[in-house]
C-alpha cells in the first residue's frame, strides 16, 4: 500500500530552466508534506516542507505547491543549476509524528 | 554538518546472523528514528524511540530490535538476517512538528 508516491523516476531538465517534481498522496491524515534531497553516499537532507492547510511554500528557488482536493503536491525550482542534480524525494508527516511516508524517489539530472 | 553520525558505513554479513548499527543524534534531540532504504526505494520508517522507549513501529517484524541511549546515541539491532535486509539503512532525529529530519549518512547493509 503506497501512501505516497512518486510516479517518474528520472527527469533530465536543462540548466536554467525549470523543474517540475510531482507527487501523490492517498491519506488525507497527512498534516505536512516535505521535499528532501539526497546526493550519493550522503543522507537525504530537508528541502522545504509544507502544512495540509496551505497551497504554496516558496523558499528562494524552490516553491511547494500542495492541492488538497487533488491529493497532488509538486516541487519547482527555478532556475535549475547543475547542483541541484539529485534523487528527490517526497515525504508526508502524519499528524505530527515524525514518522515520515516516503515516496520512491525521482532522479533529477540538471544538464549545463 | 547534520551532527548525525552513523557506523559502520559498509558491512557484509551471512543469512542468518546478526547487526547491530550505531547512530550518534544531533545533540538536544530527543527523538531518534530509523529507517530502511532499499535499492531504488524511497526510505521506509522502521521505528521511532523518544526519550529512550520505543514511540512507534512500522511494519517490520520484531526481530529489528532497537535501544536509545541518554546520551543521543541509539542502536539498530537486526536478527536472524535475511538476504531482503540488504539496504541502506538510516538513523534520523529532529524535534520538529513538521517532521524535517537530520538524517546521517547511513550503514548500507549487504547479507550474503
Amino acid at each position: 500500500d503506497q501512501q505516497v508516491k512518486q510516479n517518474s523516476p528520472s527527469l533530465s531538465v536543462q540548466e536554467g530552466r525549470i523543474s517540475i517534481l510531482n507527487c501523490d498522496y492517498t491519506n488525507s491524515m497527512f498534516d505536512y508534506f516535505l521535499w528532501y534531497k539526497k546526493y550519493p553516499a550522503e543522507g537525504p537532507t530537508f528541502l522545504i516542507s509544507i502544512s495540509s492547510i496551505k497551497d504554496k511554500n516558496e523558499d528562494g528557488r524552490f516553491t511547494v505547491f500542495l492541492n488538497k482536493s487533488a491529493k497532488h503536491l509538486s516541487l519547482h525550482i527555478v532556475p535549475s543549476q547543475p547542483g541541484d542534480s539529485a534523487v528527490y524525494f517526497c515525504a508526508a508527516n502524519p499528524q505530527g509524528a515524525q514518522k515520515l511516508v516516503f515516496g520512491q524517489g525521482t532522479r533529477l539530472t540538471i544538464n549545463p | 554538518e547534520t551532527g548525525v553520525t552513523q557506523s559502520p558505513t559498509h558491512l557484509i554479513k551471512t543469512r542468518g546472523q546478526q547487526v547491530t548499527l550505531r547512530c550518534s543524534s544531533q545533540s538536544g534531540h530527543n527523538t531518534v528514528s530509523w529507517y530502511q532504504q532499499a535499492l531504488g526505494q524511497g526510505p521506509q520508517f522502521i521505528f521511532q524511540y523518544y526519550r529512550e522507549e520505543e514511540n512507534g513501529r512500522g511494519n517490520f517484524p520484531p526481530r529489528f530490535s532497537g535501544l536509545q541511549f541518554p546520551n543521543y546515541s541509539s542502536e539498530l539491532n537486526v536478527n536472524a538476517l535475511e538476504l531482503d535486509d540488504s539496504a541502506l539503512y538510516l538513523c534520523a532525529s529532529g524535534e520538529s512538528y513538521t517532521g524535517e529530519l537530520f538524517f546521517g549518512e547511513g550503514s548500507r547493509l549487504t547479507v550474503l
